[in-house]
């Protein structure tokens, strides 16, 4: 079975910097394009960014919101996908979820999501 | 961006009632959209993808249709366990908008 775990989240202050993590098992990893998806509290679902495979390029692609402030890595190896944030806002506080990306009929769907990870930016 | 709208925001129902929540897109995105399902406390899960094909292990009581702009998710005999917040999102073009989610609940 899929099983996508994250963690990493935490309290920072305004302007700090986490990098959250997602170890995933189940498939192969290294194959996967993968997606980052947060939602702040009692809140909508906020598509953040993107990776394609080490085959592909390890291409990202951001969210205008995050866009300089976040980075989206992998580690093949570990079969870990990561979320560097920086210069931390409040209105980046939110659940962070990875999900993997299914590409069928020519169109993308997020079709296995970690449980998220919690990121709280306060003073 | 484009900007995908969901209606109702919420909405009540019966068990063994047919519900529809519907989605329209800022402009045309084919058949580039897909359904999600959050309950409370949970990640959400894949229903639909590409407008009407229903992900694997979805109840088939589960249906979407629609292309261009207007598409419509539809629960047919709706059950206790489809008590969630139903999310719209287009896969058109990033950013991969999401609508701003459908609260069900039962009468």
């Amino acid at each position: 079975d899929v099983q996508l775990v994250e963690s990493g989240g935490d309290l920072v202050k305004p302007g700090g910097s986490l990098r959250v993590s997602c170890i995933a098992s189940g498939f192969t990893f290294s194959n996967a394009l993968m997606t980052w998806v947060r939602q702040a509290p009692g809140r909508g679902l906020e598509w953040v960014g993107h990776i394609s495979s080490k085959t592909d390029g390890e291409t990202t692609e951001y969210a205008a919101a995050v866009k300089g402030r976040f980075t989206i890595s992998r580690d093949d190896s570990k079969s870990t996908l990561y979320l560097q944030m920086t210069s931390l806002k409040s209105e980046d506080s939110a659940v962070y979820y990875c999900t993997t990306i299914r590409l069928k009929w020519g169109a993308s769907s997020f079709d296995h999501w970690g449980q998220g990870t919690l990121l709280a930016v306060s003073s | 961006d484009i900007q995908m709208t969901q209606s109702p925001s919420s909405l009540s129902a019966s068990v063994g009632d047919t519900v529809s929540i519907t989605c329209r897109a800022s402009e045309t995105i084919g058949s580039y959209v897909n359904w999600y399902q959050q309950t409370p406390g949970k990640a959400p899960k894949l229903l639909i993808c590409v407008a009407s094909n229903l992900h694997s292990g979805v109840p088939s009581r589960f249906s979407g249709r629609g292309s261009g702009t207007d598409f419509t998710l539809t629960i047919s005999s709706l059950q206790p366990e489809d008590v969630a917040t139903y999310f719209c999102q287009q896969s058109y073009s990033p950013p991969y908008t999401f609508g701003q989610g459908t609260k069900l609940e039962l009468k």
